[in-house]
């Protein structure tokens, strides 16, 4: 089956500009989380959907990104006004469960100029 | 909140040797461990996990041990082949709580 995937595979931008990122989760996985991942550092969760729970926002990192999540599919994550150091690669994952294991998508490589 | 604290931050091995990767967790209220191993490029995929309930878990040349008490976790690689070389990442969640992980230990298997 399909697992997770995203789009774009890369964006390149510039400084002051929005850009949305979209996760498609494994159908039927309740849970999704992003992460964000710098060059060579590790995984730094930005928010998590559960169901129809309200999300955990609080990994975000400022009032600047923010995220949706349609029912328990799509989900995207929006970067207002970006800045030089927004530049990372986005991971999203999904679970069957909260508690179950998380597959990852490939990425989102974001470029701020 | 939780914090997991991971080491070394490289690790270099000759082919066919062993390798470890400790992992330390703030909170003991956590309950799963799992590793994933991230290759250049790639998404992270999960190698191995562990839950509170058990103290050991292996998988053919990989093997995870949890020590409740001392809120540690290890990943240990046996007989390594240059196709282990990559990036791990330990992390714990507790319930219904998204994963906190480690920094990560970029792992080279020199042949």
């Amino acid at each position: 089956g399909a697992g997770v995937s995203q789009s774009p595979s890369n964006k390149v931008t510039e400084k002051g500009k929005d850009v949305e990122l979209r996760c498609d989760p494994i159908s039927g996985h309740t849970a999704l989380y992003w992460y964000r991942q710098r060059l060579g550092q590790g995984l730094e969760f930005l928010i998590y959907f559960q169901g129809n729970s309200a999300p955990d926002k609080s990994g975000l990192p400022s009032d600047r990104f923010s995220a949706e999540r349609t029912g328990e599919s799509v989900s995207t994550l929006t970067i207002q006004r970006t800045q030089q150091e927004d530049s990372a690669v986005y991971l999203c994952a999904s679970s069957f469960e909260s508690r179950g294991e998380q597959f990852f998508g490939p990425g989102t490589r974001l470029t701020v100029l | 909140g939780e914090n997991v604290e991971q080491h070394p931050s490289t690790l270099s091995v000759q082919e066919g040797d062993s390798a470890v990767i400790k992992c330390t967790y703030s909170d003991s209220a956590s309950n799963y461990f799992p590793w994933y191993k991230q290759e250049l490029g790639k998404r992270p995929q999960l190698i191995i996990d562990i839950r509170s309930n058990v103290g050991e878990k292996k998988d053919q040349r990989i093997a995870v041990t949890l020590n409740k008490t001392a809120k540690h976790f290890s990943l240990h690689i046996t007989e390594t082949q240059p196709e282990d070389s990559a990036v791990y990442f330990c992390a714990a969640s507790k319930g219904n709580t998204p994963l906190v992980f480690g920094k990560g230990t970029r792992l080279s298997v020199i042949a």
